[in-house]
């Protein structure tokens, strides 16, 4: 079955300091790679995707992401970590051997950036 | 412009009643997919409308059942409501503009069956 792993249920660092969230995939072929983020009680926002090219992805807040194929994995990074990025984030791939466009997600990373 | 609207904001229900949820996509977009999430996880694909047609559905029982309108506005209705059914129901837009388009999330609709 195709799925999604984020292995920690919660990230702790403080404020400045570099983060990462992990995120492995499980699917077929070459899948597209998105992560959002939610804020209590409201849907998610998209932060970036990688389609192809760079394995480096730039995206919203100064939040990147590194592909590694090898790995089957999508780690999402932000060099200085900030209280407002406290959240819930998600990882989501599309696999394309499917019809239609359904996500898979993981079941989230809360992130706690302490002052 | 406008995000994804969804209504109503919250519902409750008790179990075995009907509800029927609203989305309203970006202008323009005219894929709208649902998803559930339930507390603690990650959001399940329900169903995808492109152009009124269905063109995905998630491992959901008939109890759920979809439609797109001709605005690309979509209901998701759910019948013989279930406990289990208590989550929050995401609806997403995307454009037709690629394959790689982003789907982009409303706020959702917080569903309490009790």
């Amino acid at each position: 079955a195709q799925s999604v792993a984020q292995p920690e249920d919660q990230v702790n660092v403080a404020e400045g300091n570099p983060l990462t969230v992990k995120c492995t995939y499980s699917v077929s072929g070459n899948p597209y790679l998105f992560w959002y983020v939610q804020y209590p009680n409201r849907g998610l926002q998209f932060l970036l995707k990688y389609i192809t090219g760079d394995n480096l992805v730039k995206g919203s807040y100064g939040f990147e992401a590194e592909f590694n194929k090898s790995q089957t994995s999508f780690h999402l990074k932000k060099p200085s970590a900030l209280v407002s990025d406290s959240a819930l984030y998600f990882c989501a791939v599309r696999p394309l051997n499917q019809a239609g466009t359904a996500l898979i997600f993981g079941k989230g990373t809360t992130l706690s950036v302490s002052s | 412009d406008a995000g994804v609207t969804q209504s109503p904001t919250h519902l409750i229900k008790t179990r075995g009643q009907h509800v029927t949820l609203r989305c309203s996509p970006i202008s323009g977009h005219k894929s709208v997919s649902w998803y559930q999430q339930v507390l603690g996880q990650g959001p399940q694909f329900i169903f995808q409308y492109y152009e009124k047609e269905e063109r995905g559905r998630g491992n959901f029982p008939d109890r759920f059942s979809a439609r797109q309108f001709p605005n690309y506005s979509s209901e998701l209705n759910v019948n013989a409501l279930l406990l289990g059914d208590s989550a929050l129901y995401l609806c997403a837009s995307r454009s037709d503009s690629g394959l790689a388009d982003t789907q982009y999330f409303g706020p959702g609709t917080r569903l309490t069956v009790l």
